[in-house]
């Protein structure tokens, strides 16, 4: 069965230092991966997917992500903060059949500060 | 742009009413989606839908249902509102084409039930 485990719930960050998320999946065939960030008060918005091209994913706002087959890692990177990344940020990964359904991490909340 | 849009951001209702939450989008989308967000969590998969009548249950139906009528259209019910299904309510929908996987997600209806 396919999952995603976020290995942090909270992280905290000082503005314009390195972001790093964690992400490590499971799958018995090749994954879909995907981050979606979730502001307060807002729904989830893609930030990258991985559907098995370039391992390194770039994405939105300056975010990318590498997928590592090796280490069954998929961790989201971003080289320098900033306050209006501080939200909500989920590892997900396709599950497949019918419909095309997506499996959640439980959220990593990335706290930045001054 | 996908646009998601859901009827409601904020509800108030009475353990035992009949709650009505409706979904709508713009793109043509196949496949739609109800999940429930809870802290600590993550997104859960209430039902979702691959076509028009068509249904399919998800990790967590109980004391849930749905109607999808119409294209564009995915509603979610709950036949007698309940304390514990006080939770955040995320509607989303996707292509049904090969490697668009990535699904595009509303803002939320928040639902207090007391």
């Amino acid at each position: 069965a396919q999952s995603v485990t976020q290995l942090d719930s909270h992280v905290s960050v000082s503005e314009g230092t390195p972001v790093l998320l964690r992400c490590n999946y499971s799958s018995s065939y090749s994954p879909s991966l995907f981050w979606y960030v979730q502001h307060p008060n807002k729904g989830l918005q893609l930030l990258l997917k991985y559907t098995s091209a370039a391992t390194l994913v770039k994405g939105i706002n300056g975010f990318e992500a590498e997928f590592k087959k090796s280490e069954t890692s998929f961790h989201l990177t971003k080289p320098s903060a900033h306050m209006s990344d501080a939200a909500e940020y989920f590892c997900v990964v396709r599950i497949g059949g019918g419909g095309n359904k997506l499996t959640f991490g439980t959220g990593t909340q990335l706290k930045v500060e001054l | 742009d996908v646009k998601v849009t859901q009827s409601s951001r904020y509800l108030v209702k009475r353990t035992g009413e009949k709650v009505f939450l409706e979904c709508v989008q713009d793109m043509d989308h196949e496949n739609m989606f109800w999940y429930r967000q809870d802290p600590g969590l993550g997104l859960r998969l209430i039902y979702f839908s691959y076509d028009v009548k068509m249904k399919e249950k998800g990790d967590i139906p109980e004391g849930y249902s749905v109607s999808r009528e119409k294209k564009e259209r995915f509603s979610l019910i709950l036949e007698s509102a309940s304390t514990n299904q006080t939770s955040m309510y995320l509607c989303a929908s996707s292509l049904s084409a090969p490697g668009a996987y990535e699904q595009y997600f509303g803002p939320g209806t928040r639902l207090t039930v007391t």
